[in-house]
């Protein structure tokens, strides 16, 4: 059964600082995706990583998935306030349909 | 863009009653999906379905079933409803091929009192 882990659950971040969340699964899979979840909203498409070294950028956020370690990293860069929300890693399971393991989630607060 | 709408973003229902949810999707996508969402669980799969009148369980599908009679439409259903299904109820769907990145609806909140 694949298992999907994200730290830290909660991330309390001064504006202007870095911070890594990490997110480790439990069975070989090529394909990981961020989404970012703001209060009482849904989920929003941020990252699609879909081979071993990928890296994606866009704005203060950035996404890499090391698939022999079993691992993808979202790194925030000089952290601004909107960038307070929920973030989630979710991996490919496989099969026919391709569902999706999700993450706990990680609740960002960017402190002024 | 792709959208996904759900039928209600707010329900209160009493124990005991049949509940629907819809999801309807306007891009074409085979696959559709629902999920829960509850605090410091994540994202809990119900149900899913590759194609129409198809459906296979997800991780937690007891005390709920689902229908999908058209392409683009997917229902969830409880058949009777309890306190311990409020929750947050997310639909997604995605294409049948590469990069399987799933859009999701704005949610319904359930309240079941």
């Amino acid at each position: 059964e694949l298992k999907v882990e994200q730290n830290p659950l909660f991330l309390s971040m001064q504006e202007g600082k870095n911070y890594t969340i990490y997110c480790n699964y439990s069975t070989t899979s090529d394909r990981l995706y961020w989404y970012r979840q703001d209060p009482g909203k849904s989920l929003e498409s941020l990252f699609v990583l879909l081979s071993n070294g990928a890296v994606k950028q866009e704005g203060r956020l950035m996404a890499s998935l090391d698939t022999k370690a079993r691992l993808s990293t979202l790194h925030i860069t000089a952290a601004v306030h909107d960038l307070s929300a929920t973030y989630f890693c979710a991996v490919d399971r496989s099969g026919s349909a391709r569902q999706l393991t999700f993450g706990s989630g990680t609740q960002l607060t960017v402190l002024p | 863009d792709v959208k996904v709408t759900q039928s209600s973003r707010y329900l209160v229902k009493r124990t005991g009653e049949k509940v629907f949810l819809e999801c309807v999707q306007d891009m074409d996508h085979e696959n559709m999906f629902w999920y829960r969402q509850d605090p410091g669980l994540g994202l809990r799969l119900i149900y899913f379905s590759y194609d129409v009148k198809m459906k296979e369980k997800g991780d937690i599908p007891e005390g709920y079933s689902v229908s999908r009679e058209k392409k683009e439409r997917f229902s969830l259903i409880l058949e009777s409803a309890s306190t311990n299904q409020t929750s947050m109820y997310l639909c997604a769907s995605t294409l049948g091929g590469v990069p399987y990145e799933q859009y999701f609806g704005p949610g319904t909140r359930l309240t079941v009192t």
